[in-house]
């Protein structure tokens, strides 16, 4: 099946910093990525969607000058929390899909922690 | 809007056994896709098993086989023959086939403990 991997799948950073997550799909080529956030026991709560170059579209609620998403290619997309607080750590789940799926395939995950 | 509505927040079965998971959904369309996704304590999501509603054929995967009943809007998902490694948090996922985006609508989905 289709691979997708997350880079960092943890990661630690102070309040007020900007930590990037990056999302790859490893062999193919994703027209469109989803960006997810999930607290713990609770469902997948989708954050924006991103087609290759172009913007993402958020979710009603998901501020986008503070979770910055790019897709710059078709395998690479890339979710940064700018300005990070405590209230932001949380378990960020990246998928992807292409024309021709009719499944996302998911990233193993980052667990961020703001201290 | 859609909605996929998971009743069972856990389950419990006994190795072996056979259990079932029901999922129903509200749409107004009459395309689309349903999953079954499968989340162990690693938390990598992976799919268990898909439906096309186009299909009348209930999708099967080994020992993992669902009931869709699309007047129903229901769409239940039975394991077989239990093993321990069944444990996990388990969602419901629907897709639209028709507008034009792959976003998944999830459900709130069910813990299943496996029972040795």
């Amino acid at each position: 099946g289709a691979v997708v991997s997350q880079h960092p799948s943890r990661v630690i950073c102070k309040s007020g910093t900007s930590v990037k997550i990056e999302c790859r799909s490893l062999d193919f080529q994703a027209t469109t990525m989803f960006w997810y956030r999930q607290f713990p026991k609770k469902s997948l709560m989708l954050m924006a969607t991103s087609n290759e170059g172009s913007k993402a579209t958020y979710e009603q609620g998901v501020e986008k000058d503070k979770f910055l998403i790019n897709h710059a290619s078709l395998t690479l997309s890339t979710l940064t929390v700018t300005s990070a607080h405590p209230e932001d750590s949380s378990f960020y789940i990246c998928s992807a899909s292409t024309s021709g799926l009719y499944e996302q395939y998911f990233g193993p995950g980052t667990r961020l922690t703001v201290t | 809007a859609q909605t996929v509505t998971q009743s069972q927040p856990e389950m419990s079965v006994q190795e072996a056994e056979t259990v079932t998971l029901s999922c129903t959904y509200d749409t107004s369309e009459s395309d689309y896709y349903l999953f079954w996704y499968k989340q162990p304590p690693s938390r990598q999501m992976i799919l268990v098993i898909r439906q096309e509603a186009y299909k009348q054929q209930n999708a099967t995967e080994n020992r993992f086989s669902v009931n869709f009943q699309k007047a129903a809007k229901s769409f239940s998902l039975k394991i077989s023959d239990s093993q321990l490694g069944d444990a996990a948090m388990y969602f419901c996922a629907y897709r639209s086939a028709t507008s034009g985006t792959y976003k998944y609508i999830f459900g709130t989905g069910t813990r299943l403990k496996v029972l040795a």
